[in-house]
């Protein structure tokens, strides 16, 4: 199982670009990368996933190198309210019998 | 609103007691899993069940059995408890095709005394 490794804590402000990044060097040919937010005391959310370049949606980026030996969570513009525990995860999302494990994530503090 | 339920959000019981922690999920998911969270060891996988009546053991399934007899159900058990047992539990649940990821329920706060 492909393990990851993320910085333990990052501190922003209000309205900017943040970028957390993750090293996953013995990602298999089959991995996916997701990335999930925790609120305190509330279950993870998912945020995004990807496979290779670039993916996008309505609350991050995802950027991937062409060897996919890390990846970084874009996150524009920042609030009060991404202050949060932000994972990264690795793993085959379709095998059936696998597992997703999680990392110890990075706790993001936005200040105002 | 779709979503995975933990009967109970704090749950506080004695060493020795046989624990049962319940999660439901309504989205007809076909995988399970139960984690607990720990302060400064992040989320550790327990079991998971890809199917009913199916379990797999995670990284620290020791002290812990599962029950998978309906889709929407899979209970974690704990049969006898132990105060190192004192966690937060998260239940999660995803389709077969996991590119949409796992939706999480809100845990079980669970006090060991």
């Amino acid at each position: 199982l492909a393990k990851t490794t993320q910085p333990i804590s990052m501190d922003s402000y209000e309205g900017q670009e943040v970028n957390i990044t993750c090293s996953h060097n013995n990602i298999a040919t089959n991995d996916y990368i997701t990335w999930y937010q925790q609120f305190p005391s509330q279950g993870p959310r998912f945020i995004i996933q990807g496979y290779k370049t670039k993916v996008t949606n309505e609350v991050a980026s995802l950027f991937i190198p062409a060897d996919r030996k890390s990846s970084t969570l874009s996150l524009p513009r920042v609030s009060l309210s991404d202050t949060a525990v932000y994972y990264c995860l690795v793993g085959d999302i379709y095998n059936q019998g696998g597992k997703l494990i999680f990392g110890q994530g990075t706790e993001l503090s936005v200040k105002p | 609103d779709v979503k995975v339920t933990q009967s109970s959000r704090y749950l506080v019981k004695r060493t020795g007691e046989k624990v049962f922690l319940e999660c439901v999920q309504d989205m007809d998911h076909e995988n399970m899993f139960w984690y607990r969270q720990d302060p400064g060891l992040g989320l550790r996988l327990i079991y998971f069940s890809y199917d009913v009546k199916m379990k797999e053991k995670g990284d620290i399934p020791e002290g812990y059995s599962v029950s998978r007899e309906k889709k929407e159900r899979f209970s974690l058990i704990l049969e006898s408890a132990s105060t190192n047992q004192t966690s937060m539990y998260l239940c999660a649940s995803s389709p077969r095709n996991r590119g949409r990821g796992y939706t999480f329920g809100s845990g079980t706060r669970l006090t060991v005394v």
